[in-house]
């Protein structure tokens, strides 16, 4: 399967500091790629579509200035929580598909975030 | 709204025996379906996805989909403890998204 590789595994951050999380498509282009968070025991919620070139897509209820996605190249994606709260600790999984819509998605390996 | 359903469970099943994962969907245009286990603390992997009506296997993992009844599931045969874990299903709406359900833990008794 494709690999898609996510920097960091987990980060511990003071309140009111941003963090950027890496998100990487080792081999294969990937022109959209997708943000998801996840809370303990609960299932994947997407966040945002990051798309190569142009603005990220937000789901509704996620704050397009907190958490801010720049997607430079074809391989790389960032999300960056800006400010972070304790209430934005969650465990964020990047995902990219080598393939055309419809095709499968491959995760990063998640990054567990702990705010204090 | 567009959803997926999954039992919450936990499941028990007996180490050996076949474990029966299910999912229903609400979009009866839906194309494409993807199974997904995460273990605790860890990303999801994917195991299977299926396109078409019927059953497709894969070594000890069955997917079947009903697009009439609009479910899909996954059968686990000769179930093994390192088959412990959340089991995922994914719809792909006809978007460039997948949306997910809320997983079904299983647990594999030995």
């Amino acid at each position: 399967g494709a690999v898609v590789s996510q920097h960091p595994s987990w980060v511990i951050c003071k309140s009111g500091t941003s963090v950027k999380i890496e998100c990487r498509s080792l081999d294969f282009q990937a022109t959209t790629m997708f943000w998801y968070r996840q809370f303990p025991k609960q299932s994947l919620m997407l966040m945002a579509t990051s798309n190569e070139g142009s603005k990220a897509t937000y789901e509704q209820g996620v704050e397009k200035d907190k958490f801010l996605i720049n997607h430079a190249s074809l391989t790389l994606s960032t999300l960056t929580v800006t400010s972070a709260h304790p209430e934005d600790s969650s465990f964020y999984i990047c995902s990219a598909r080598p393939g055309p819509e419809g095709e499968k998605l491959f995760f990063g390996s998640g990054t567990q975030l702990s705010v204090l | 709204q567009k959803e997926v359903e999954q039992n919450s469970g936990p499941l028990s099943v007996p180490e050996g025996a076949i474990a029966s994962l299910n999912c229903t969907y609400s979009d009866r245009g839906s194309q494409s379906f993807f199974w997904y286990r995460q273990y605790s603390g860890k990303s999801p992997e994917l195991i299977m996805f299926i396109y078409s009506n019927g059953d497709k296997e894969d070594g000890r993992f069955t997917a079947q989909l009903n697009k009439a009844s609009q479910y899909v599931s996954l059968l686990i045969r000769d179930s093994q403890p390192s088959d412990s874990a959340t089991y995922l299903c994914a719809v792909n709406f006809g978007n460039e998204k997948l949306t997910f359900g809320t997983g079904t833990r299983l647990t594999i008794i030995p």
